[in-house]
């Protein structure tokens, strides 16, 4: 498997559910960083951890990171339509360049 | 909130030719970087640049391709010689040390 691999790949909820999405990696990390893309559109990054951080919020997203399984978990709590989107974990090393996993695509139901 | 900016938004070229990608990134950012996604498809690192060199390059990025930072404020891609296979969206992005900012890309349509 590959740097950065997500589950599930598709993930279909309602409004307001929690919606959990998964990340796995193989190297050793700074951090670890999610990013939501519209179809289409560009990447909008929602929260960065370190790798000496297990959690994080930010509003209605936390974010877990535990280095000794090389995971990662994005939840979004009280889901809305408007979350609807692809969500992308990437993982920073030694050098600065991200490497992006598969993605979740999240659908949100009314 | 500063952001990257990318023009054109969408480019459309001939087989063979060659193309241009220009990305402004943050003015007090230091790293900077290209990427790509084929439609439908994860987002590929193609190169980073810092201090007026590449500092890192992945295998997608051959001698085909070229960056630069022409002035204090640009930062491009070129394509030399754009094959059917180079079509997809390009995103540009600049960093500090925290997250990296992403452009709102560029769809490149090759015929």
């Amino acid at each position: 498997s590959q740097q950065g691999e997500e589950d599930p790949q598709a993930l279909s909820i309602q409004e307001g559910e929690n919606a959990t999405m998964n990340c796995s990696y193989k190297t050793s990390i700074n951090n670890l960083q999610w990013y939501r893309q519209n179809s289409g559109r560009g990447l909008v990054h929602l929260i960065l951890i370190r790798s000496n951080e297990r959690e994080k919020h930010s509003g209605r997203l936390r974010v877990t990171l535990d280095t000794s399984k090389k995971s990662s978990s994005l939840l979004i709590t009280a889901s809305r339509a408007a979350d609807t989107a692809s969500y992308f974990c990437a993982t920073r090393g030694g050098g600065n360049k991200l490497t992006f996993g598969t993605g979740t695509q999240l659908k949100v139901e009314l | 909130e500063p952001e990257v900016t990318q023009t054109p938004s969408h480019q459309v070229t001939q087989m063979g030719q060659e193309v241009i990608l220009r990305c402004v990134p943050i003015s007090n950012h230091l790293y900077f970087y290209w990427y790509r996604q084929i439609l439908g498809q994860k987002v590929e690192f193609l190169v980073s640049f810092y201090n007026n060199e590449i500092s890192e390059k992945s295998e997608i990025f051959d001698d085909q391709f070229s960056v630069e930072r022409p002035d204090g404020s640009n930062f491009t891609l070129k394509i030399r010689s754009t094959k059917l296979e180079d079509s997809a969206m390009y995103f540009c992005a600049s960093s500090d040390e925290g997250h990296i900012h992403f452009g709102p890309g560029t769809r490149l349509t090759v015929l």
